[in-house]
């Protein structure tokens, strides 16, 4: 079974600031997804990036982007000029096998500050 | 506009009192999902469905039900609900396709008195 830990329940940045969000995960599938997902206080579920594990390239969204280390099974999200809008729960989370279940972290709550 | 609609948004009720969640998704997706989200457990898989008529259980799925008679509906059973099933769900939707990610409704905040 896959599991995902995400270490850190809380964290804060001032804005304008770089903050960095940690992921690790186990699996023993070869081929799997790795996803990053933002959950606001309106209470969605919105993507913010998406690692393929078959790319060696890590995967870049505007100031989102993904260290992913496939044989260490980590998979931090840095935020680049942080804003207040980014104010959020972070999620981490696996997908791989045949039922495309996606395997959630316990979130990481940011808060930017002014 | 693509979405996946959830309704209700809000419930409040009592033990044991059926109800229905329901989940509708506009973008002729494959495969839907129900998740739970509990405070510092994350979301946790329900039940999920790869086509019509095909459904199977996820990680907590005792005390749930639910149905895949067309492609953009599934909804969710709580035949007897109990207090322990007070929690926020979500339901996504995605094409099977890659893995491609998941497309997530709003979310319904149940609370069972």
């Amino acid at each position: 079974a896959q599991t995902v830990t995400q270490s850190q329940p809380e964290m804060s940045v001032q804005e304008a600031e770089t903050v960095t969000l940690s992921c690790t995960y186990d699996t023993s599938e070869n081929n799997y997804y790795l996803f990053w997902y933002k959950q606001p206080p309106s209470r969605q579920m919105i993507l913010v990036i998406r690692q393929e594990a078959y790319k060696q390239q890590n995967a870049t969204e505007n100031r989102f982007s993904v260290n992913f280390q496939k044989a260490a099974k980590s998979f931090s999200l840095k935020i680049s000029d942080s804003q207040l809008g980014d104010t959020a729960m972070y999620f981490c989370a696996f997908s791989g096998g045949s039922n495309y279940k996606l395997t959630f972290g316990k979130g990481t709550l940011l808060t930017v500050n002014p | 506009e693509a979405q996946v609609t959830q309704n209700p948004r809000y419930l409040i009720t009592v033990t044991g009192k059926k109800l229905t969640v329901t989940c509708s998704q506009n973008m002729n997706h494959e495969y839907m999902s129900w998740y739970r989200q509990d405070p510092g457990l994350g979301l946790r898989q329900i039940y999920y469905s790869m086509n019509v008529e095909v459904t199977d259980k996820g990680d907590v799925p005792e005390g749930y039900k639910v149905s895949r008679k067309e492609k953009r509906n599934f909804p969710l059973i709580l035949e007897s609900p109990s207090p322990n099933q007070t929690s926020l769900y979500f339901c996504a939707s995605s094409p099977i396709l890659s893995n491609q990610p998941q497309h997530f409704g709003d979310g319904t905040r149940l609370s069972i008195l």
